[in-house]
């Protein structure tokens, strides 16, 4: 079994529409992102979380929302989906805090999301 | 240089051939220096994690060597085979921050048989 998991893996939405794009992991880990990946830009960093009380923006917040609702549960919320907002998204968690030079990120399979 | 380069963005080359591609990074700050491997529809993998200048790793025909002085870690595959064909990010942790990994565009190699 996946120790990162994703859903939907795939998704086609309208403009406008609130979407949610859920993340669970089964590692044990405290720290939770979300990226979007476009082709020809690699993986931006949207927001990420160090615990359950802990959120933080990233490179590229806005039009996104993030809700941590478990240790092992981390949702990203679209309030108003738009068609730059297509893109390969991807969870991910580490085990290690920030002040361990070696923490390594654990990735979930990816969403496809479509705005059109 | 303030963000994360890799070079090339794109390499085909035959199978056996070995290759090698550039990841460069704000040598200011610098706290580790990370490789990963992702395959076309799976999700990116560690390859390695580098803290140390000089720091040298190897897995298999895969190894990296980390300059922090010049900010810069070179990637190596010796005898390339199809099953290495994969886009290879790299990620740079900086201190005075939150430590966040900061990727490059990565490098997409195709190995031809």
């Amino acid at each position: 079994d996946a120790d990162v998991t994703q859903t939907p893996r795939n998704r086609i939405t309208k403009t406008g529409k609130r979407i949610m794009l859920e993340c669970s992991q089964t590692k044990g880990h405290d720290r939770m992102y979300w990226y979007r990946q476009d082709p020809g830009l690699g993986l931006r960093l949207i927001y990420y979380s160090f615990d359950v009380k802990d959120i933080n923006k990233g490179e590229i917040s806005d039009g996104y929302s993030v809700s941590r609702q478990a240790q092992a549960k981390f949702s990203l919320s679209l309030e108003s989906a738009i068609p730059n907002q297509t893109a390969l998204y991807f969870c991910a968690t580490s085990a290690l805090g920030p002040l361990d030079s070696t923490d390594t990120q654990y990735f979930g399979p990816g969403t496809r999301l479509t705005v059109l | 240089i303030l963000n994360v380069e890799q070079s090339p963005q794109s390499l085909h080359v035959q199978e056996g051939d070995s290759t090698n591609f550039t990841c460069s990074f704000p040598s200011s700050n610098f706290y580790a220096l990370h490789w990963y491997r992702w395959e076309t529809a799976k999700s990116p993998e560690a390859l390695f994690v580098m803290t140390l200048n000089g720091d040298e790793k190897k897995k298999g025909r895969i190894s990296a060597t980390l300059n922090t002085k010049e900010g810069y870690s070179y990637l190596y595959i010796k005898g390339s085979q199809p099953e290495d064909s994969a886009t290879y990010l790299c990620a740079s942790r900086r201190t005075g921050g939150s430590y966040i990994p900061t990727f490059g565009r990565g490098t997409s190699l195709i190995v031809h048989p």
